[in-house]
């Protein structure tokens, strides 16, 4: 089975700051690589899928980046309501679809 | 619009199973997978399982001997099945509709909170 490493587990920023989680990948999963927002009591929700393309209505500020086995997810310019839980995902191509261990952005 | 809507149990004793339906709308089931994910509390996130349009299944490999996902495409109803529940199967299981060639998850429900206690 596939291993998603995210990495920091935890991060801690301030409003107007850029930020970059990291997402690496045990295997080549090409470029099947989603990645989800979650807030505190919420639903998971799309922010990125196939490594680098925006789901509808995210943010320009966000961006998706990286293929095979490494990939990024970067945020420009930290908004008060960018915080919260992200999540890598591979998405394709094996019969299982797991995600990374998560990563919680807090305020500074 | 797209919705998908959890009803579950809440409580399940040990040994016992679960069974949860997943109410979609927006979307046709023949069309599109969904995919089952559960959150432990205070934890991350773990895919379950995908239905696909055509009924096939996948499984997470450490579930596949307790997990069946099945559906109901005339009532639009997927479900999911877990036996021999375990005090770590306590979670919010989430369903959420997959993208129909790539699989991303792209609406997902409220989740349905499980408690596995005697």
């Amino acid at each position: 089975d596939i291993q998603m490493t995210q990495s920091p587990a935890s991060l801690s920023a301030s409003v107007g700051e850029t930020v970059t989680i990291t997402c690496r990948a045990s295997e080549n999963i090409y470029s099947y690589l989603a990645w989800y927002q979650q807030k505190q009591g919420k639903s998971p929700q799309l922010l990125v899928y196939n490594a680098k393309t925006l789901a509808e209505g995210v943010p320009s500020r966000f961006s998706g980046s990286g293929s095979g086995t490494q990939f990024s997810l970067k945020i420009n310019s930290l908004q008060p309501e960018d915080f919260g839980s992200y999540y890598c995902q591979h998405h394709y191509g094996t019969p299982m679809y797991t995600f990374g261990g998560g990563t919680k952005l807090e305020i500074k | 619009q797209v919705q998908l809507k959890e009803s579950g149990p809440g409580l399940v004793a040990p040994s016992q199973s679960l069974s949860i339906t997943c109410t979609v709308s927006g979307f046709s089931l023949t069309s599109y997978g969904v995919s089952w994910v559960r959150q432990p509390p205070g934890k991350g996130l773990e895919w379950l399982g995908v239905i696909w349009g055509d009924g096939s299944t996948n499984y997470h490999s450490a579930l596949i001997s307790r997990l069946s996902i099945s559906k109901d495409n005339s009532k639009s109803q997927v479900f999911l099945k877990l036996n021999s529940l375990q005090t770590d199967d306590t979670a919010t299981y989430y369903c959420a509709k997959s993208d129909h060639y790539y699989g991303y998850l792209d609406y997902w429900g409220q989740g349905t909170t499980l408690t596995v206690s005697s």
